[in-house]
């Protein structure tokens, strides 16, 4: 069974704070990892995507990810942050197969002015 | 056109009532998805078409009922729902099934069972 745990339930950062949200999964085979971004009242929008080469991968709005194979880790990281980055923020999983996404339990960032 | 929309936006029904969840997208995807997501919680997959065919339903009660009827359409119909089905039903599609790594989401119906 593959499964996605994010550490982090809460995080409130002042803005120009840098951030990082962290991602483990367990799935014993080659995986696709994501990052999803679900501002209030809006729908999911992916913010970045690893499937496999450099495991450093850049997204939109400055956010970048890093997958550390042996720690079986996909921390989302952005140096500094803005107001408009309060946000849900959902790590996924894609094992291999003709599946869905499995979701981690997201992370509710809140950046106050 | 790189839009997956979904109707209603909000849907308020009964225990008895028989009503259904719309879903498209004009992308030439050729798989969709059901994902259900609970206040404060992540998006559970439900059902899974791959070239308008159930290829996976994740043990979901039989009160759901999904519906491929073209490669556009998705239904979900929905029949003597419980209180705890309330939910945001979101939607997603992916361009076939080998691609599900990158699937585009509409913006949900927010179910109310009463």
């Amino acid at each position: 069974a593959q499964s996605v745990s994010q550490h982090n339930h809460h995080v409130i950062l002042s803005e120009a704070a840098s951030l990082e949200l962290g991602c483990n999964y367990s799935y014993g085979g080659t995986v696709n990892l994501f990052w999803y971004v679900q501002y209030p009242g809006q729908h999911l929008q992916l913010l970045l995507k690893y499937f496999s080469g450099d495991p450093l991968v850049k997204g939109i709005k400055g956010f970048e990810a890093e997958f550390i194979k042996s720690k079986f880790s996909f921390n989302l990281r952005k140096p500094s942050v803005q107001w408009s980055d309060t946000a849900e923020y959902f790590c996924a999983l894609k094992g291999g197969g003709a599946d869905g996404l499995t979701f981690g339990k997201g992370t509710h960032l809140i950046i106050q002015p | 056109d790189t839009e997956v929309t979904q109707t209603p936006k909000h849907l308020v029904m009964g225990m008895t009532n028989k009503k259904s969840l719309k879903c498209e997208q004009h992308m030439g995807h050729r798989a969709m998805y059901w994902y259900k997501q609970k206040a404060k919680k992540p998006p559970e997959l439900m059902f899974v078409y791959s070239y308008e065919k159930l290829s996976i339903n994740e043990s979901v009660p039989s009160r759901f009922s999904p519906e491929c009827p073209n490669s556009s359409l998705l239904n979900l119909h929905l029949h003597a729902l419980q209180p705890e089905d309330s939910a945001l039903y979101l939607c997603a599609s992916s361009q076939s099934p080998e691609h599900a790594y990158e699937q585009y989401f509409g913006p949900g119906t927010r179910l109310t069972v009463t």
